[in-house]
């Protein structure tokens, strides 16, 4: 069946560095969602990527799909303790319609 | 706008016991959800309605797990009888198209927990 696989499945970074968080299907996709995950809250939307190689900035955090439409990335640049979480991606299956939400990437800072 | 609401927040059973979970969605929302997401692990979809019809409920482990939402707007998820692997947060979500097409709002999850 279809997969999506997120990696890594931690990352520590000190205050002010970047990070990336990287996410593969194992099928094409329709769309690919981002969401973000505070300890003990639920996951909240951040972005939706539809078109094949777009690309996508808020403040300081970038956005993109491939070109294939199987893989996507998020960006952080310069990171705050405000980015602490896990951050989701949700694929689209282009065949079946179905929604799989990746196992996240949990963002620990250094202060 | 009120976002989606969900009762109780805590659950503690024992195994082979019942429960029920509730969810109001935002109004207006014709796409509800259900997931599990069990620590450390990302949110599985269990069910999805459009309105009051099923749109997919092929991850519902359909020998124990029920849900139903009538008249298109509350819904409710039923595990019966409970198992120790059944420990999770249970998410509703809602989104206001009729695919998974458009942002999805979550709930504050049902924390349920099988002893």
């Amino acid at each position: 069946g279809q997969q999506v696989m997120q990696i890594p499945q931690y990352q520590h970074v000190q205050e002010g560095e970047d990070f990336t968080t990287y996410c593969n299907s194992s099928t094409t996709l329709s769309n690919i969602q981002w969401y973000k995950q505070r300890p003990g809250g639920h996951p909240v939307f951040l972005i939706q990527l539809v078109k094949s190689g777009e690309v996508k900035k808020q403040k300081r955090l970038t956005f993109q799909f491939g070109e294939a439409k199987k893989n996507s990335s998020l960006h952080i640049t310069a990171t705050q303790t405000t980015d602490v979480g896990t951050y989701f991606c949700a694929g689209l299956s282009l065949r079946d319609d179905k929604i799989i939400f990746g196992k996240g990437t949990r963002l620990h800072i250094l202060p | 706008e009120a976002g989606v609401a969900q009762s109780p927040r805590y659950k503690i059973i024992e195994k082979r016991q019942s429960v029920a979970f509730w969810c109001n969605p935002i109004s207006g929302h014709a796409t509800l959800y259900w997931y599990q997401q069990i620590l450390g692990q990302g949110p599985k979809l269990l069910i999805q309605f459009q309105n009051n019809g099923v749109v997919d409920d092929s991850q519902l482990p359909k020998d124990r797990f029920s849900a139903e939402r009538l008249k298109g707007v509350d819904s409710t998820l039923k595990i019966q009888p409970a198992k120790l692997e059944d420990s999770a947060v249970y998410l509703c979500a809602s989104s206001l198209g009729g695919r998974a097409t458009n942002e999805q709002f979550f709930g504050p999850g049902t924390r349920l927990t099988v002893l």
